[in-house]
Formats: structure tokens, sequence, C-alpha cells
């Protein structure tokens, strides 16, 4: 069984600063852990993925996230926020192997001028 | 990663009839996965399809609702059968792409209206 629970289904920053985007996990076996970004009225776009590789993983955009097998969480940040980056952020667990993808509840950012 | 193309992108149906969903991938893939994505919620997976063999589907999905093709191994479809507006959602699928282990790459999406 897997779960993914998005802390904060609304987050607000202004242009310029931190992104901190919350993501706790529940999975019976090593998960692979993705995030992915979805702009209005369009599909979903891979931003980053940790596959038991490197724990701290670099996307698109210049996001990045930290696998944390201590605390089940894969929170994803970027430094510096850019107007560019508002849209709605989901988090996915996965067992891989062709299984299921299984998804938050979704984050949407907004980024104040 | 694959491309996938589905079709159509959007369209508005009348209530107690059907919309097929098409998707096809520029590569082989094994798995392709059908998702909804309801208004303002996230995507919930309706069933997984696998090339040659009956669609294994989620709890609370049913074929006769949604049944699923899949052909061969670049292309499925999805239907929406006998529609009432709680079907108004998006509808996504979904491959793991074998060029990107543990890489799953989405189409842009059916948006479905039904009035």
């Amino acid at each position: 069984a897997q779960s993914v629970t998005q802390l904060g289904s609304h987050v607000s920053v202004s242009e310029g600063a931190l992104v901190l985007l919350r993501c706790n996990y529940s999975s019976s076996v090593p998960p692979y852990l993705f995030w992915y970004v979805q702009y209005p009225n369009q599909g979903l776009q891979l931003l980053l993925k940790y596959t038991s590789a490197a724990t701290l993983v670099k996307g698109i955009n210049g996001f990045e996230a930290e696998f944390k097998k201590s605390e089940t969480s894969f929170h994803l940040t970027k430094p510096s926020a850019h107007m560019s980056d508002a849209a709605e952020y989901f988090c996915a667990v996965s067992a891989g192997g062709y299984q299921k993808v299984t998804f938050g509840t979704g984050t949407k950012l907004q980024v104040i001028p | 990663s694959a491309v996938i193309s589905q079709k159509p992108s959007r369209d508005i149906c009348q209530r107690g009839t059907s919309l097929t969903i098409q998707c096809q991938v520029d590569s082989q893939v094994t798995m392709m996965f059908w998702y909804r994505q309801q208004p303002g919620q996230s995507l919930t997976l309706i069933a997984t399809a696998n090339q040659g063999s009956e669609a294994t589907y989620e709890s609370g999905f049913v074929i006769d609702k949604f049944p699923i093709s899949r052909p061969n191994l670049t292309f499925s479809t999805l239907t929406v059968s006998n529609l009432s507006p709680e079907d108004s959602s998006i509808y996504l699928c979904s491959v793991e792409d074998r060029r990107e282990p543990i890489g799953y790459t989405f189409g842009s999406g059916t948006r479905l209206t039904v009035v």
C-alpha cells in the first residue's frame, strides 16, 4: 500500500522568495517519488524524480527535492520563486516496475509580485 | 521520454451518450494507465491496461462504465459510457517509459463536460 500527503492545498510566496512544498509518503516497499507540475488547462509535466540513487534530486526550472527516509518526506524547494512558477504541484509515489502511481491532493502555488 | 498524443483534447457531451478517448504513444510500452481528475481534485487511477489482456480496474471503477481497449503496444482507448454530469472531469493517459526507467509520462488530457 502507498499514499502521499501534501501539506497545504494553497501556498503563497513573494517573487524571489523561497518555495517550499511539503510531501510525506507512506509505502510498504522502497518508494519511487515524483513531483509533477500542472499549469492551468494543461497536462502533467515531470519536475523531478527519486529512484533510490542520490537523495538530493535536481529537476527542471531550478527545483530540487530531498528524500529523507527517516522523516518519510520528499519536500520540493526552489531558492527563488518566479511568476512563471504559479501552478499546481503534485507529489506522487510508486513502487516502480510498471506499478501504478498514487498522487497527493496537490498544492496550488501562488507567486505574488 | 515517450511522446503521447491524446485525443480529443476536450469535448462537450450530452448525458446518456458515450465518449471514447484515444491515446497514441510514439514507442512501445508495456503498461498504459488511465486517470481521472475531477474538478479541483487530484488524479485517481481508473485502470491499468496491458496489451493482450483485460484491463485491471481500481476500486470504484467498473468495466461497463469505463471500457478500455489495448489492441497493441502503442495505442489504447478509454470509453466513458452513459455519461452523467458527474463524469465531467479531465481524463489522462500515462505510460511508463522504457527509455527512461521509472519515468511516467502523461498525455495532455481530455477535458470532458457533460451537459
